[in-house]
Formats: C-alpha cells, structure tokens, sequence
C-alpha cells in the first residue's frame, strides 16, 4: 500500500527566503507526482506535476524535482512571499489507474 | 475558466441526523470523484465514478454513506447517520476521463466543510 509522508509537518520563515519541502513515498511504482497548494478551508490548487520519467518541473518561483527510484520529490520555493503561506500537499499517482495518494501537508507560513 | 462546483460550502448537522453534498463537475469531465480530508491530514478517495457507474468505492463506509451519479453529470455524497467523526471536509474533483494519462489530471472544488455536533 502507498504511503506518502511530507516533512516538516510546519514551517515558517522570513520573508525572502528560498525554502524546500519535502515528500517521500514507498512505493516506486508511479505514474506521475503532484504538488498542490491549499488556503485554509479552500479545495485544493495544482501547482506542478511530474510525470515519472522527468526530474523536475519549474512554473515561476516553483520547482519540484523527483527521484523515483529512491522515492523523493522536492519543491523549492525561491524568494518566499507572505501570499505563498498555505498548505503545501504533494500526492503521487500510481501505475493503475487514477488514484491519488496524498500526504498530510506542510503548512507553510511566511512572515513579513 | 470552468470550475468544479460544491454546496453547500459549510455544513453543520447533529449526530444522528442525515446530510447530503451536492457536486458539479467540470462539463464533459466522465470521471467525478468524492475525498474526505480530516483536519491535519490529506484527502482519502472515497467513492470514483466513471460516468455513472462506481469504479472505486473500497473506501466508503457503505453502512453510513452512499454516493451517487444518476445521469453521469453531477453527483449526491450522503451520509445517514452522520457521527462526530465524520467531521471533516468533503472535496470533490473531476478529470476528463479514466486510465493513466494527461486527460486524467483531476481538478478540484471548494469542498464542503462538515461539522458534527
């Protein structure tokens, strides 16, 4: 059974600081990962996706890599900003069908 | 841009009673899909359909909740009796269709926030 565990379960920072977040996941056996952000008491936001053959993905301020077969991924936040406070869930997809698994989420604080 | 719609988008119910939340997928997405998120934790899949038909529904407490999809467009989550634990919030996604693949990636609603007294 897939398990995914996000660490640090918090997190706060300065604003302005380059920060990474971390998810590992126990089986390697993946079709794509997810990054997803939440507002408190809101759905969910997609911010990147990798499929398994790739290293990593950038959109903007955001980078995630991924290392399958040692079950990693990453997202890097450079430049943190107050507006990127949220939760911070990654969730990976497996081989056989649709189903995501998530973490439980880093919640991110950034103070300014 | 096309959303996934949810109500209502807070919900409070006594145990015992029943409670429903309604889902609108995004249009022309066949596979709609129902998470419980527990304060703290990350979504569980409860219940996916494909059109109107259940695909997956190994994590849905049958004797309490039931889901249903009945012209393959929106969909009801019901919960009789609802119980304390059941607090939590209810999101929804829908993705394009089903199987592996870039047509499959899932877009999420609002939820709705569920709270048992």
């Amino acid at each position: 059974k897939q398990e995914v565990t996000q660490i640090p379960a918090a997190l706060s920072v300065p604003e302005g600081e380059n920060l990474v977040l971390n998810c590992s996941f126990t089986d390697s056996a993946i079709y794509n990962l997810q990054w997803f952000r939440q507002d408190p008491g809101k759905g969910l936001t997609s911010l990147l996706l990798i499929q398994s053959s790739q290293r990593e993905q950038t959109s903007g301020r955001l980078n995630a890599s991924l290392d399958k077969s040692s079950g990693r991924s990453t997202l890097y936040i450079a430049a943190s900003q107050p507006g990127d406070s949220a939760t911070y869930l990654c969730a990976v997809r497996g081989l056989g069908g649709n189903k995501l698994v998530f973490g439980a989420g880093t919640i991110l604080r950034v103070k300014s | 841009e096309a959303e996934v719609a949810q109500s209502p988008r807070y919900k409070i119910t006594e145990k015992s009673q029943a409670v429903a939340f309604w889902c609108d997928p995004i249009s022309g997405h066949a596979t709609l899909y129902w998470y419980r998120q527990i304060l703290g934790q990350g979504p569980e899949l409860l219940v996916q359909f494909q059109d109107e038909s259940v695909v997956d529904d190994s994590q849905l407490p049958k004797d309490r909740f039931s889901a249903e999809r009945l012209k393959g467009v929106d969909s009801t989550l019901k919960i009789q009796p609802a119980e304390l634990g059941d607090s939590a919030m209810y999101l929804c996604a829908s993705s394009l269709e089903l199987g592996v693949g870039a047509k499959n990636i899932q877009y999420f609603g609002a939820g709705t926030r569920l709270s048992v007294l």
